[in-house]
């Protein structure tokens, strides 16, 4: 059974610092990738797709990679800003069926 | 496009209580997705349809929850009778291809059973 792990789960940074978020998942057959944000009594907004051929993909001040084989893949935040915070959620899917989430770090930018 | 549209966005009913909860996914979307977060388990798959067939209910917790989805544009996820321990958030997703490529979630339903 896939298995979906995000370090750390909580996370305070001062403004403007770059940071990473890290998800670890257990069986490497997946794919595809996806990194959500979720913002507190809201749903989840999509933020990045990762294919299982893919390496990363990038979105404005966003980064995530894929390093399939050792089941990896990491987000990071440049020049991060108070409206980052939110939890971010990593989440695998083999295919012909559902997402398998992590539990989510929950990130808080501080002013 | 409206996006994923669930209703309600808020439901309180009391135990034994049957619930109903709706979907209309994206237009042109041919997979759609049940799941349920709570604090302890977080994000769940319940139920997955493909083409509007069932593929994947493994995750549907017992017999007192179902799921339909009788045309492309509509799903309901009932819950009859319902308990405490359904209290949680329902999220629906949808996506496109075969197999689906990224989920679009809408906005969820947040169900407490008293």
């Amino acid at each position: 059974k896939q298995e979906v792990t995000q370090i750390p789960a909580a996370l305070s940074v001062p403004e403007g610092e770059n940071l990473v978020l890290n998800c670890s998942f257990t069986d490497s057959a997946i794919y595809n990738l996806q990194w959500f944000r979720q913002d507190p009594g809201k749903g989840l907004t999509s933020l990045l797709l990762i294919q299982s051929s893919q390496r990363e993909q990038t979105s404005g001040r966003l980064n995530a990679s894929l390093d399939k084989s050792s089941g990896r893949s990491t987000l990071y935040i440049a020049a991060s800003q108070p409206g980052d915070s939110a939890t971010y959620l990593c989440a695998v899917s083999r295919g012909a069926d559902g997402l398998t989430f992590g539990k989510g770090t929950h990130l808080i930018i501080q002013p | 496009d409206a996006g994923v549209i669930q209703s309600p966005r808020h439901e309180v009913t009391e135990m034994g209580q049957e619930v109903t909860l709706r979907c209309k996914p994206i237009s042109g979307h041919n997979s759609l997705f049940w799941y349920r977060q709570t604090m302890m388990r977080g994000l769940e798959l319940l139920i997955y349809f493909n083409n509007n067939v069932p593929i994947d209910d493994s995750g549907m917790p017992e017999d007192r929850f179902s799921a339909k989805m009788p045309n492309a544009s509509f799903s309901t996820l009932k819950i009859q009778p319902s308990e405490p321990r359904d209290s949680a958030v329902y999220f629906c997703a949808s996506s496109l291809g075969d197999p689906p490529v990224e989920q679009f979630f809408g906005p969820g339903t947040r169900l407490t059973v008293l």
